[in-house]
């Protein structure tokens, strides 16, 4: 069965600070692997990553991934109150659609 | 990134009736799905909704209680029936695009009495 696993499942800092998510998954058939951020209802896409050892950025967020590992993480740097929210990763594969899911890390950036 | 509006937004209802949440894409959007984030969980998949076809459940959904339809390509309904309280959820309309990008739609917040 396919596993998609995040951790830490929750994480408290201080408003400048730095944090690494992290997301490792065993599938078959990768084909991708997708990052978002959830506020309130809707998650919101950040990342998709395909290769290993390619840095994607976006600002203040940057992520990679490792297929040989077969992990990833989401960095985010100098971190704002606005980056409060529930971190999804999400791993799709070759040959069926859906994505599947990590139970997210809850990021709480104290003021 | 695509354009993807759902409604209602949110709704209270009683259990035993149902409710159609609609999905509009725009053209980006090639395939589209139904999820339920149950509170304090994970996004878990409904079904794929096929155009002109029967949707695609997964396993633990059935048409009889998530009845979905997909007449075109850019527009979606999903119907939770016989609504109970262990319906009350969230459900996320989502569409993948061609770049093989997948994006939610604001969700409907569902309380069921």
């Amino acid at each position: 069965e396919d596993k998609v696993v995040q951790s830490p499942l929750s994480l408290v800092v201080h408003e400048g600070d730095t944090v690494t998510l992290n997301c490792s998954y065993e599938v078959t058939n990768f084909r991708s692997l997708l990052w978002y951020k959830q506020e309130k209802k809707a998650p919101t896409f950040l990342f998709m990553l395909t290769s290993s050892g390619i840095e994607k950025k976006s600002g203040r967020l940057s992520s990679i991934l490792d297929k040989k590992e077969l992990f990833s993480i989401l960095n985010i740097t100098a971190t704002q109150t606005g980056d409060s929210a529930v971190y999804l990763c999400a791993v799709a594969i070759f040959g069926n659609e859906k994505l599947t899911f990590g139970t997210g890390t809850r990021l709480t950036i104290i003021p | 990134s695509a354009v993807i509006s759902q409604k209602p937004s949110r709704d209270i209802c009683q259990r035993g009736t149902s409710l159609t949440i609609q999905c509009q894409v725009d053209s980006q959007v090639t395939m589209m799905f139904w999820y339920r984030q149950q509170p304090g969980q994970s996004l878990t998949l409904i079904a794929t909704a096929n155009q002109g076809s029967e949707a695609t459940y997964e396993s633990g959904f059935v048409i009889d209680k998530f009845p979905i339809s997909r007449p075109n390509l850019t527009f979606s309904t999903l119907t939770v029936s016989n609504m109970s309280p262990e319906d009350s959820s969230i459900y996320l309309c989502s569409g993948r695009t061609t770049q093989e990008t997948q994006y939610f739609g604001p969700g409907t917040r569902l309380l069921v009495l």
